[in-house]
């Protein structure tokens, strides 16, 4: 089996910073995506990449960059992090048609 | 607008008692629906997912789902809950054409009393 690594685990930042997660799956899967996770919302895509320097923007975009320079890692950046901001960032692998794997996330808290 | 609705935000059911969680989907096309798992701290863990096909599922520890597409429902069900699946659940579906992307529903928390 393979396994999902986000780093890191915990972030705190400050209203204004650009934050950068990172994430590493050794599936060799194809496919990798962000997903924000908020209290009572469910999870939202951010941006998936369907290979290594693909990105596709999804519904949560705007206000993150991604980037895929390697087949196995996956970097999502907070552009400019929002005062009070507290969500849990999972990312995500696959290979198409079959099951989506996640990692445990990381949760990000903006002071 | 493709979307899933868990209309129930909490469900607490004793131990041992039967349970089902609700899932209705909106989604033009074959649906693929699936139920999520997560433990607390813990990613998304599948529990089951249904291909078109039979539309009962069985899943891991003890959990099945039965698709209904003149209900656009996927409900989840248990026989008999154990402590163990305190947990959130989200059902979400997808398409087989383009990136496989889920759409996931907001979840429902699942509280066992003793």
């Amino acid at each position: 089996g393979g396994i999902i690594t986000q780093t890191p685990k915990f972030l705190i930042g400050q209203e204004g910073q650009k934050l950068t997660l990172k994430c590493q799956q050794n599936f060799n899967h194809d496919t990798m995506y962000w997903y924000r996770q908020d209290s009572g919302k469910g999870l939202r895509l951010i941006y998936y990449s369907i290979t290594e320097n693909d990105l596709q923007k999804g519904d949560l975009s705007e206000g993150y960059d991604a980037s895929r320079e390697k087949k196995s890692s996956f970097s999502l950046t907070v552009t400019s992090a929002q005062k009070n901001e507290m969500a849990v960032f999972l990312c995500a692998s696959s290979i198409p048609n079959t099951e989506v794997f996640f990692g445990k996330g990381t949760r990000l808290t903006v002071v | 607008a493709q979307s899933v609705t868990q209309p129930d935000a909490r469900v607490t059911v004793s131990e041992g008692a039967s349970l089902q969680l609700r899932c209705k989907y909106s989604y033009f096309g074959t649906p693929y629906l699936f139920w999520y798992v997560q433990y607390p701290r813990q990613g998304l863990q599948l529990l089951l997912k249904y291909y078109p096909g039979d539309p009962v599922v069985q899943g891991v520890n003890g959990f099945e789902a039965e698709f209904s597409k003149s209900n656009s429902s996927f409900h989840l069900r248990k026989a008999s809950v154990h402590w163990s699946d305190w947990a959130v659940y989200f059902c979400a579906v997808t398409s087989p054409s383009g990136s496989w992307q889920l759409i996931f529903g907001s979840g429902t928390q699942l509280t066992v009393m003793p």
